[in-house]
């Protein structure tokens, strides 16, 4: 079965720009997770979908959003680039449901983004 | 979430048993533990997470000491293709998959031939 796409692989942009990143999860699961990954700050919790619905977020501004699709695909964006956003941005799928916890988690391959 | 503490780095000989450590003094009575590595340019991959109970599965072991303040993952052979950083999270009971995971600075486990 298909893991976790993630498109594209690496992106450069400039300063001011904005930047929208794609997500397709495992067929059949319905929660997506995003996650920003940089050397200063490790692994850090953006936001995670559930059926079309934000269910969680992380402590980052408004400048970064998503969505997620009835198809359960998910796209976030972020806006008005600064240099500290370069990073490596990564999608997590689960097979979740709120009766249903403790799962793990697919990550994908993520997505280089480079602002310069 | 309760936090953890690792080891920032380990050496492993090639085909002997790698043991990580991982320190959760404060976890709670329903938080469970969990265990990812990443790989270099890679997402990270899901290993194994027990409550109480120790647990196995293909690739590796996990022993929760009985108080609960402390686990080992065990990868009984390890190869070169298990050279990686080794997350050890701790979440509610509640939790499902990737939501709000909290990922340390985790332990560089280097195998060495």
């Amino acid at each position: 079965k298909a893991g976790v796409t993630q498109t594209p692989r690496y992106l450069i942009k400039t300063r001011g720009q904005q930047v929208t990143l794609s997500c397709s999860p495992i067929s059949g699961h319905r929660s997506v997770s995003w996650y920003q990954q940089t050397p200063g700050q490790g692994l850090q919790f953006l936001f995670e979908y559930f059926s079309e619905t934000q269910r969680n977020k992380g402590n980052f501004p408004g400048r970064f959003s998503g969505r997620q699709f009835s198809n359960s695909r998910s796209e976030m964006n972020v806006s008005t680039l600064e240099l500290g956003d370069s990073a490596l941005y990564l999608c997590a799928s689960s097979w979740t449901a709120p009766e249903v916890v403790n799962t793990e988690a697919f990550f994908g391959q993520g997505t280089r983004l480079t602002v310069v | 979430d309760a936090k953890t503490t690792q080891p920032t780095s380990m050496d492993c000989a090639e085909g002997r048993a790698a043991n990580l450590p991982c320190n959760h003094s404060t976890i709670s009575g329903n938080e469970y533990v969990y265990w990812y590595r990443q790989i270099h340019s890679q997402g990270p991959q899901y290993i194994i997470h027990g409550l109480k109970n120790n647990e196995t599965n293909e690739m590796a072991s996990l022993i929760i000491t009985e108080d609960r303040k402390s686990s080992t993952l065990i990868l009984p052979h390890a190869t070169l293709r298990d050279t990686a950083v080794y997350y050890c999270i701790v979440r509610p009971r509640s939790g499902g998959g990737a939501d709000g995971l909290t990922f340390g600075k985790g332990t560089h486990l280097i195998i060495q031939p």
